[in-house]
């Protein structure tokens, strides 16, 4: 079975401060694409990132970095130098190449940046 | 360009009733995806598009839930007899396509049975 497990609910900071969201996904599948969504107050979900299974390189863009690891099935989120505008409910994603690319989230982690 | 945009925003109707949900992906895109959000279950997926088969309907709670999608566009989610569960926000997204692609995501339809 395929599952996404995000342990943290809720994480409260203060404005620049770092912050990691933990993100654990479960697949026997090979091909597998990872996906970071966030969904601010106003409700839309906005597409981050999309890594695929054959890619465990870092990646970096501005103040948000992810790090796969497949050796531990994760792909966590960190957010340098933490923003009021950062806040919001950051859900991660699992899609299956064989099974048409339906998004299996997290139940999502809400953040909330305190300035 | 838009984004993919959806219709009605709100919508509250009467256990029993029929309702009907549509979805305009973003053009081009050949691949579009129904999901809803509730405070009980998260984020679940309900049918998948392929231009206009569905070659994934597994989602679909209930047979009282269908969907169709006309001329590789526009998108129509149908709920029969509305039930007080159906309760949750219906979001559509879009693809360039299946199979892993981002999928960008419209606002939403708020759908409150009474």
């Amino acid at each position: 079975a395929q599952k996404v497990t995000q342990a943290q609910t809720e994480i409260s900071v203060v404005e620049k401060e770092d912050v990691t969201l933990d993100c654990v996904y479960e697949t026997r599948d090979t091909t597998y694409y990872l996906f970071w969504y966030k969904q601010p107050p106003s409700g839309e979900l906005v597409f981050l990132i999309r890594r695929n299974s054959f890619d465990e390189q870092n990646e970096i863009s501005g103040r948000y970095s992810w790090n796969f690891q497949k050796s531990t099935s994760s792909f966590n989120f960190t957010i340098t130098a933490s923003q009021v505008v950062d806040s919001a409910v950051y859900f991660c994603a699992l899609s299956l190449y064989r099974r048409g690319g339906k998004l299996i989230f997290g139940q999502g982690t809400e953040l909330s940046v305190k300035p | 360009g838009a984004g993919v945009s959806q219709s009605p925003s709100n919508k509250v109707t009467e256990k029993g009733k029929d309702v009907e949900l549509r979805c305009d992906p973003i053009s081009g895109h050949t691949a579009l995806y129904w999901y809803r959000q509730s405070l009980g279950q998260g984020l679940e997926f309900l049918i998948y598009f392929q231009g206009n088969s569905a070659p994934d309907k597994s989602g679909l709670p209930s047979d009282r839930f269908s969907a169709e999608r006309t001329g590789g566009s526009v998108s129509t989610l149908t709920i029969q007899r509305t039930q007080q569960e159906d309760s949750a926000v219906y979001l559509c997204a879009s693809s360039v396509w299946g199979q892993g692609g981002e999928q960008y995501f419209g606002p939403g339809t708020r759908l409150t049975v009474t």
